[in-house]
């Protein structure tokens, strides 16, 4: 069975400040990993995957098999950084993806 | 904007109706997804489809039912026997399964009086 677990339901920062959203994961293969976000009032959207190994909105993520954990950073938090953001996992194969419960990121200014 | 679309954006129903809840893509993807958004749970699948005529349950697959004649539609029907059925329901879609992006729609918003 597949699982992901992100144990902060609220992560609150200042502006300028690092950010780093938690997200480990339970698998036994090589999974593919993601996180997506959800502004207010839009659509959930893919911010970024690991095998792309791209930085999305200045946003990257590592993922960490000895540690089972594809956290979510980024430097200097901005205040449109603002929304709620789901990692996400894909098992070998058709897998279906499997959805963390979310976590709240609040930049203030 | 294209890609897919969920109507009603908003839907009320009475205690032991049936609904269906409508889910169009033009993206020309094969599979398409259901899943039920409550506040501190996440996402959770309810029904899936990887091809037209063809679907499987999800984890939350009890008190729903889907059909996939086509392959731009998916529709949801959240039947009388689902014991919970307030909730927000998004569908999304993705070229196939597996680890592909999926592309969601803006949710539909079901209350049960």
């Amino acid at each position: 069975a597949q699982r992901v677990t992100q144990p902060e339901k609220l992560l609150s920062v200042f502006k300028g400040a690092p950010v780093e959203l938690k997200c480990n994961y339970s698998y036994s293969g090589s999974p593919e990993l993601f996180w997506y976000v959800q502004y207010s009032r839009q659509r959930l959207q893919l911010l970024l995957r690991h095998i792309s190994r791209e930085s999305i909105k200045g946003f990257t993520a590592d993922l960490n098999k000895g540690e089972t954990s594809f956290h979510l950073k980024k430097p200097f938090a901005q205040e449109e950084d603002s929304a709620m953001y789901y990692c996400a996992l894909s098992g070998s194969g058709y897998s279906t993806l499997t959805f963390g419960k979310g976590t709240m990121l609040l930049v203030s200014p | 904007d294209g890609g897919i679309t969920q109507s009603p954006k908003y839907l009320f129903r009475k205690e032991g109706q049936n609904v269906t809840l409508s889910c169009e893509q033009n993206l020309n993807h094969d599979a398409m997804y259901w899943y039920r958004q409550d506040p501190g749970q996440g996402l959770r699948l309810i029904y899936y489809s990887q091809i037209v005529n063809d679907f499987q349950k999800g984890d939350i697959a009890e008190g729903y039912s889907v059909s996939r004649e086509k392959k731009e539609s998916f529709p949801l029907t959240v039947t009388s026997a689902q014991k919970n059925p307030t909730a927000f329901y998004l569908c999304a879609s993705s070229p196939g399964q597996g680890a592909y992006e999926q592309f969601f729609g803006p949710g539909t918003r079901l209350t049960v009086l």
